[in-house]
Parts: structure tokens; sequence; C-alpha cells
């Protein structure tokens, strides 16, 4: 069964590093999102990605954190300079049309 | 007023009980639903996907919509042990949206 894959499943990293995650999404899916959920909250939305492009983005979603789909099957996020605050689960998932399907996620440590 | 509103339980039943998971929403124009199990440090997992109102069953799975009171329901007939996680429920109102999620109930089913 198809599937939306991340990696790394583990990422710890220092303040102010920077950090790329990366998802592959399910071959056939058109919009692409990232959320994210910190240990024991719910999971919040950082922005979806259309056609080359970001479609909708949320509050968390600010200059130091980008979007790209660099070839045909990628989709990365990445976090230019890391805080403390950043530290989460980061979930990659994709639809093709409604049903919402989610990677296993990888976990962000800011230390 | 948040956008989904969702009991976070924890909600303890004995094995073999039907299950009753809510979630209320504010936003009349959401019209893609959806139930998603989620065990711990795991990503979501889909269970239930329904586009605009009525009934879908899957196996022991019921999920319901009704718009006009702004209600869904998930329904788990013979709770099993490895039905204990936490369920979230999500809705969009259109595909690219983002999909607004809710806190999440925690059940554990007792053998």
């Amino acid at each position: 069964e198809p599937e939306v894959t991340q990696t790394p499943s583990h990422q710890v990293t220092q303040m102010g590093q920077e950090v790329i995650l990366r998802c592959v999404p399910i071959s056939n899916h058109l919009y692409f999102y990232w959320y994210r959920q910190i240990l024991g909250q719910k999971v919040e939305f950082l922005v979806s990605f259309y056609n080359n492009e970001i479609s909708e983005k949320s509050e968390i979603f600010d200059d130091q954190f980008s979007v790209e789909r660099p070839d045909g099957s990628n989709f990365t996020l990445k976090i230019r300079s890391t805080k403390l605050e950043d530290s989460a689960m980061y979930f990659c998932a994709s639809s093709f049309i409604g049903e919402l399907f989610f990677g296993e996620g990888s976990r962000l440590t800011v230390l | 007023q948040k956008e989904v509103e969702q009991d976070p339980g924890p909600l303890s039943v004995p094995e073999g009980a039907i299950v009753s998971l809510n979630c209320t929403y504010s936003n009349s124009a959401f019209q893609y639903f959806m139930w998603y199990r989620q065990y711990s440090r795991k990503g979501p997992e889909l269970l239930m996907y329904t586009y605009s109102s009525g009934n879908k069953e899957d196996g022991r799975f019921t999920a319901q919509v009704d718009k006009s009171s702004k209600y869904i329901s998930l329904f788990i007939r013979d709770s099993q042990p490895s039905d204990s996680a936490t369920y979230l429920c999500a809705m969009s109102a259109r595909t690219g949206n983002q999909f607004y999620f809710g806190t999440g109930t925690s059940l554990t089913v007792i053998p």
C-alpha cells in the first residue's frame, strides 16, 4: 500500500543550526502538507503546497521556515535557525482529493 | 471560539464495549471529515473519511456527520485492547486547505 515516508525519524540539533526534514509523498498525490505536534499537544498546521507553490500557511510558518519540492518525488521542510521551542514531531502529509495521509513523522530535538 | 472542539478524555472502557467519540465545529464550510488513530510518538493513521453529511461504516467503525448540528461522531463496536490510542478528528473546507484538528481523545480499552 502506498505510504508517505519521512526522514530522518529523529534528529538532534543545537539551537541556531539549520535542519532539513525530508518527505516522499504518495506518488499520485497533488497536495502536500507539513504539520507539527509538540509532545502532548494538538496537531498544528504549518503549510500546504500545491502546483509548486505554497497555497496556505499558518502563523507558525514564519521566515525561519521554508518548503521546497526539489524534484518530482521529494518535499522538504527547512528550519533555518532552530529554537528550543521548535522541538516537536513534524509530520508530512499528502492528499489527492479529500483524504489526507500522514507519514510516521520526524522527531526534532533542539538542545 | 475554536474551529474544532473535542473532549480530550481520557476515556476508559471494558473490552467489547461500544465507544462513542465526538467533535463539534464552528465553520459551516467544512465538508471533508476524517478520523485518525494515533499511537504514542507515531503518525496519525487515517481510519475513516467522509465527504459532506451522512454515515460511513468500515468493519467495527462507523463515522457520522451531521452538518446541520456541526457535529461528527466515530463509533467503535466490540472494542479491543488494541484500539487503545488517541483518536483525532480533522476537517477541512476544500482540498488543499489546511485540515483543522481536534485535540484528540485518549481511549483505553481494558481487557
